[in-house]
């Protein structure tokens, strides 16, 4: 089955900072690769996602890259809020078959 | 957008006693759910994965017994903890696939069950 690393588990960066947190997947067929956000004691939420025809997404302050060959992704966050301090899961999968398959999650603080 | 709603956030139950999760879709049909379980500080553990109408597909070492999964219809899906004991305490999350997006998933807000 898949394998899903991410790395660092734990980032601390100072508001107005970047933070760039990185996953590594082992599947070739995975074609899917969502981002989310889970603040605590709530459900995941997407916060971006990118399939395998697309090298890069953004969306405001949050980037998304992919590289196919390497099989790494990365998300990027710029101007970094206090609010986004959050534990951040990558995931990889094949969409057809349905299931994701979860990094371990980075702890993301961001101070004021 | 896609919304999923999951009920009870919270419960606590006692020793031995079953509790049932509720997990449905609100605004589009969910072809496929996936349960998982969270521990403290950890990642998503997928249980198993239901299509409608169809008996849930378990992981290895879930206990498809004990974790009771109902994929009745288009929006709902349930799970039921039953004869729950202390170790079974843990965040469950819920999951829905479908709409026209053949990649969207979309989570449920969670339910943080104790067993006291």
């Amino acid at each position: 089955g898949e394998n899903v690393e991410q790395h660092p588990s734990t980032l601390s960066v100072q508001e107005g900072d970047s933070a760039v947190i990185k996953c590594t997947y082992s599947d070739s067929a995975s074609n899917y690769f969502p981002w989310y956000k889970q603040e605590l004691g709530k459900g995941p939420q997407l916060i971006i996602d990118i399939r395998s025809n697309v090298g890069e997404k953004k969306d405001q302050r949050i980037a998304v890259t992919l590289n196919k060959t390497a099989k790494h992704f990365s998300l990027h966050i710029t101007e970094t809020q206090p609010e986004d301090s959050a534990v951040y899961f990558c995931a990889a999968g094949v969409s057809t078959l349905g299931r994701l398959y979860f990094g371990r999650g980075t702890q993301l603080t961001v101070w004021p | 957008g896609a919304v999923v709603s999951q009920h009870p956030s919270w419960v606590i139950c006692k020793s031995g006693t079953s509790v049932k999760i509720e997990c449905r879709s609100l605004d589009f049909q969910a072809t496929t759910m996936f349960w998982y379980r969270q521990f403290p500080k950890q990642s998503l553990m997928l249980m198993a994965t239901s299509n409608e109408g169809s008996k849930a597909t378990y992981e290895q070492g879930v206990e498809k017994d004990k974790f009771l999964i109902n994929h009745a219809s288009l929006t709902l899906s349930t799970l039921t903890v039953t004869s729950a004991h202390p170790e079974d305490s843990s965040f469950y999350i819920c999951s829905a696939k479908g709409g026209t997006d053949n990649y969207g998933y979309t989570f449920g807000s969670g339910t943080r069950l104790t067993v006291v």
